[in-house]
């Protein structure tokens, strides 16, 4: 089975700074992908950035990037340069036996 | 491109009525789209899995018999929530495939079900 952990259920961050979001996960799949999606008050799932996992380099989206640390089981996420839009809720994702598995979620807010 | 549609996005019913939400992907084929379904402030829970012209692939614990999936075409697949109760009020959401695998899912806006 598959799990995804996100511990962090709230952060806050000044407007222009850089914040980390976490995710662990646990596969016993040896091809899967990890997604972070941002869900706005709208509730509309947004695709932010996706990773395979036999790639070694970090995926990258403009001001988001992940550190993937395979063995670790590691996917967390860096928003630089933080905007009020960015003000969501972060879900990490892992798609592997045809199926994708969320974490329970951060909910990201950006102080002016 | 790359856009999934769902309609209704809001919909109110008597309990014990049946209720049906429609899922389209509009610029792509998709032979396989997935229905989750998100209680308040939590996450995405994976109901069923969707695929065109066959038979749906239930999650453990989500009722077949409660939870109709239908995917009639590789454009459109509904659920049809029958006999609906007070605890089948949820955000249900809708996402679809073009690459037949499942790894790249686009994710319709959500239909809100309230039942009275």
């Amino acid at each position: 089975a598959q799990t995804v952990t996100q511990s962090q259920p709230e952060m806050s961050v000044q407007e222009a700074e850089t914040v980390t979001l976490s995710c662990t996960y646990d596969t016993s799949e040896s091809n899967y992908y990890l997604f972070w999606y941002k869900q706005p008050p709208s509730r509309q799932m947004i695709l932010v950035i996706r990773q395979e996992a036999y790639k070694q380099q970090n995926a990258t989206e403009n001001r988001f990037s992940v550190n993937f640390q395979k063995a670790a089981k590691s996917f967390s996420l860096k928003i630089s340069d933080s905007q009020l839009g960015d003000t969501a809720m972060y879900f990490c994702a892992n798609f592997g036996n045809e199926k994708l598995t969320f974490g329970t979620g951060t909910r990201l807010t950006i102080i002016p | 491109g790359a856009v999934v549609s769902q309609h209704p996005s809001w919909v109110i019913c008597k309990s014990g009525t049946s209720v049906k939400i429609e899922c389209r992907s509009l610029d792509f084929q998709a032979t396989t789209m997935f229905w989750y379904r998100q209680f308040p402030k939590q996450s995405l829970m994976l109901m069923a899995t969707s695929n065109e012209g066959s038979k749906a692939t239930y999650e453990q614990g989500v009722e077949k018999d409660k939870f109709l999936i239908n995917h009639a075409s590789l454009t459109l697949s509904t659920l049809t929530v029958t006999s609906a109760h007070p605890e089948d009020s949820s955000f249900y959401i809708c996402s679809a495939d073009p690459s037949r695998g499942g790894e790249t899912q686009y994710f319709g806006p959500g239909t809100r079900l309230l039942v009275l």
